[in-house]
């Protein structure tokens, strides 16, 4: 399995809702990433995970909370976001490197989260 | 603090000419730099990164460290080339912190 999968592929919630996203690798990768790209804009890295500790938070509102419960499965919590929160949210992982450092990352296809 | 420029929102060609898209960066110790292209409706995906020099779908970028420049080439456009392509830099110490330009929109015209 050489794919980053991602479910749902679209989700629409309301402001007071709470839903989760998830990420999946085989890959053996051990970081994994969130990250947030509007329409026609780069992805915006939100989180980092390595051998599942989180290691970055770009100062994302708490609003958006990530858990990592093993090597090959990462989670996006939502709870009342905000309609500015609607955008794609991508997943990737990569691999260690000799000596240190992290491999190419490799993405999943997306979340289309739309929040009314 | 790492940045990377890409000049061109969008580039329009039409097919079977050469194509250009510009990517700058600005970042002090050694970067690894990639080209990510995204399809329409598809997902993310890695095109070159320069520490591997090989050539991918006819496309090739060149890593100019004098000019801080990893600009990606193509002799002959084709239609199926049209997509938003992504500069990226990553530090190769660490590599977590991937950090993309605001995108190229090609568009290769029949």
């Amino acid at each position: 399995d050489t794919e980053v999968t991602q479910t749902p592929k679209h989700l629409v919630m309301g402001m007071t809702n709470k839903k989760s996203l998830k990420c999946e690798q085989h890959m053996g990768h051990r970081a994994m990433y969130w990250y947030k790209q509007k329409a026609k804009k780069p992805p915006e890295l939100m989180f980092v995970y390595s051998y599942e500790k989180l290691s970055i938070n770009e100062s994302v509102p708490s609003r958006f909370s990530p858990e990592c419960p093993n090597s090959s499965l990462l989670n996006l919590h939502l709870h009342a976001l905000q309609p500015e929160d609607s955008a794609l949210y991508l997943c990737a992982s990569s691999q260690d490197l000799p000596g240190g450092g992290k491999d190419t990352q490799y993405f999943g296809p997306g979340t289309r989260l739309t929040v009314l | 603090a790492q940045r990377v420029t890409q000049p061109e929102k969008l580039l329009s060609v039409f097919k079977g000419a050469p194509v250009e898209l510009k990517c700058n960066y600005s970042y002090s110790g050694s970067p690894e730099l990639f080209w990510y292209v995204q399809y329409s409706r598809q997902r993310l995906q890695l095109l070159l990164r320069h520490i591997s020099r090989e050539s991918i779908k006819g496309f090739t970028a060149d890593l100019n460290k004098g000019e801080t420049s990893f600009h990606l080439k193509k002799p002959f456009a084709q239609e199926e080339d049209s997509a938003m392509y992504y500069c990226a830099l990553s530090p190769r110490t660490s590599g977590s912190r991937l950090t993309f330009g605001e995108g190229t929109q090609l568009t290769v015209n029949p």
